[in-house]
């Protein structure tokens, strides 16, 4: 069974258009997250969320838009998209009780190219 | 500014050698650090954490060494083998209002290990 699963796995699309990235964890945890890993490697946090609060990465475009439909998924919405979008984009999730920093568990990513 | 950084950025080890990445931090409110292991084509996956209360945490061959008043942590892998080979994060996160527990990561040290 996979824990945090993401689709599509590749996608390839022109500039301009507008895609969706979909994440899905079965963990029973209550925060998710998406990262961009660029072509060097870096990861880098964009957005993290529970049912409570929406972190911003002050960096990330506001054509970066995560929705969230219930606990279990966290979407990534990307409009206008840009040569500079093309990265591998990873979903993960966590359990964050207070006190505790639990494993954040991340999903196989979804390579993207803006042709 | 880099919050979290990582060194070298590659290593190449022989079989059943020692393989040692170092970070150094800059935030002293960080106080979870953690390091995630990369294969090509996957996500990252946890390998080892440490809190500042302990110097040292060993699980198998890896030991995470940190030192709180020099800000800094590193990983040694002991023994280390060809499925050893992989790219090594160091990360680091804080408890407190806004932060989510967000990873900050470092820039990534790819390992190979030759036979």
């Amino acid at each position: 069974d996979t824990a945090v699963s993401q689709t599509p796995k590749y996608l390839v699309t022109q500039m301009g258009n507008d895609k969706s990235i979909k994440c899905e964890q079965n963990l029973g945890h209550d925060t998710m997250y998406w990262y961009k890993q660029d072509s060097k490697k870096f990861l880098k946090i964009m957005f993290s969320y529970n049912n409570k609060e929406l972190i911003i990465n002050e960096t990330v475009p506001n054509r970066f838009s995560p929705k969230s439909p219930d606990k279990a998924h966290l979407n990534l919405h990307i409009n206008s998209l840009e040569l500079g979008d093309s990265a591998v984009y990873f979903c993960a999730s966590s359990q964050r009780t207070s006190g505790s920093r639990e494993t954040q568990y991340f999903g196989p990513g979804t390579r993207l190219l803006v042709l | 500014q880099q919050q979290v950084k990582q060194s070298p950025q590659s290593l190449i080890v022989q079989k059943g050698g020692i393989s040692i990445i170092n970070c150094a931090y800059e935030n002293t409110a960080f106080d979870y650090f953690p390091w995630y292991q990369q294969f090509p084509g996957k996500g990252p996956a946890l390998l080892i954490a440490i809190r500042p209360d302990v110097s040292e945490k060993k699980e198998g061959r890896f030991t995470i060494s940190f030192n709180k008043s020099a800000k800094q942590f590193s990983v040694h892998i002991m023994d280390s083998q060809p499925g050893d080979s992989a790219t090594y994060f160091c990360a680091a996160s804080m408890e407190e209002s806004g932060s989510q527990g967000n990873l900050i990561f470092g820039k990534g040290t790819k390992l190979s290990v030759k036979p």
